[in-house]
């Protein structure tokens, strides 16, 4: 299984609006409502802030919305804040019972 | 609280088996039907996931790894464990192990994870 696709960086000022596009096909993110999407700082354990493609576990920020169009899954991110900064990760359940990430998105906050 | 701890080797020799533990706390494995799962992150790149095991046993892994790699369970420890055999410098990573989030759903997010483990591959 290949890797979903996501640009490799994205950025913007605080208090625009930015979105990250996942790239995969009608095996994964077409085929399902199971796309993830993660946040990961430096360092740190990735944390999902996205699950089945547009729902924010409780604790993450309205500002976090995720949808899904085709085989293209979007996290959208509004109102960007510098703690914003990281690493994103879309990842999707796939027709053969497995997983597969991106290959991740670094957001830089101007 | 639930809370995941990898162990291992942090140096494996090329052509060696890669052997990791991850002791669930806080939690039984046995007693409640979730997913398990092995991830990692080699330096510097994305994340991979690896394969995923139902409490119960049964396991699903990344074709791409798939004939090298086993994950088992060991309800009696609380613990299940990653075996990759034949290992290369590619296999340099992060290893995390983690839970799928919801009751019998490994299309569920990965929540929680344990800290990961750095795994080198050197002579």
């Amino acid at each position: 299984q290949s890797a979903l696709t996501q640009p490799a960086s994205v950025s913007g000022s605080p208090g625009q609006s930015i979105t990250i596009s996942c790239t995969g096909t009608s095996s994964d993110v077409g085929g399902y409502k199971y796309v993830s999407w993660y946040q990961q700082y430096p360092g740190k354990v990735p944390k999902f802030i996205i699950y089945d493609v547009s729902n924010r576990p409780s604790g993450v920020s309205n500002r976090f919305s995720g949808s899904k169009s085709g085989n293209t899954a979007s996290l959208t991110i509004s109102g960007l804040q510098a703690e914003d900064e990281a690493d994103y990760y879309c990842s999707s359940y796939t027709t053969t019972g497995t997983v597969v990430f991106g290959g991740g998105t670094k957001l830089t906050v101007l | 609280q639930l809370q995941l701890q990898e162990s291992g080797p942090g140096l494996v020799k090329p052509s060696e088996t890669l052997s990791l533990t991850c002791t669930v706390s806080g939690g039984s494995i046995s007693s409640s039907p979730y997913y398990w799962g092995w991830i990692r992150q080699s330096p510097g790149k994305g994340l991979e996931w690896i394969g995923s095991i139902y409490y119960s046993g049964s396991t699903y892994y990344n074709p791409s790894l798939k004939s090298r790699v086993t994950i088992s369970v060991d309800t009696s420890k609380n613990q299940f464990s990653l075996r990759l055999r034949s290992v290369t410098a590619a296999d340099t990573a992060v290893y995390y192990c983690a839970r799928h989030n919801r009751l019998g759903s490994r299309a569920d997010p990965f929540d929680p994870w344990g800290q990961g483990t750095l795994v080198t591959v050197s002579s």
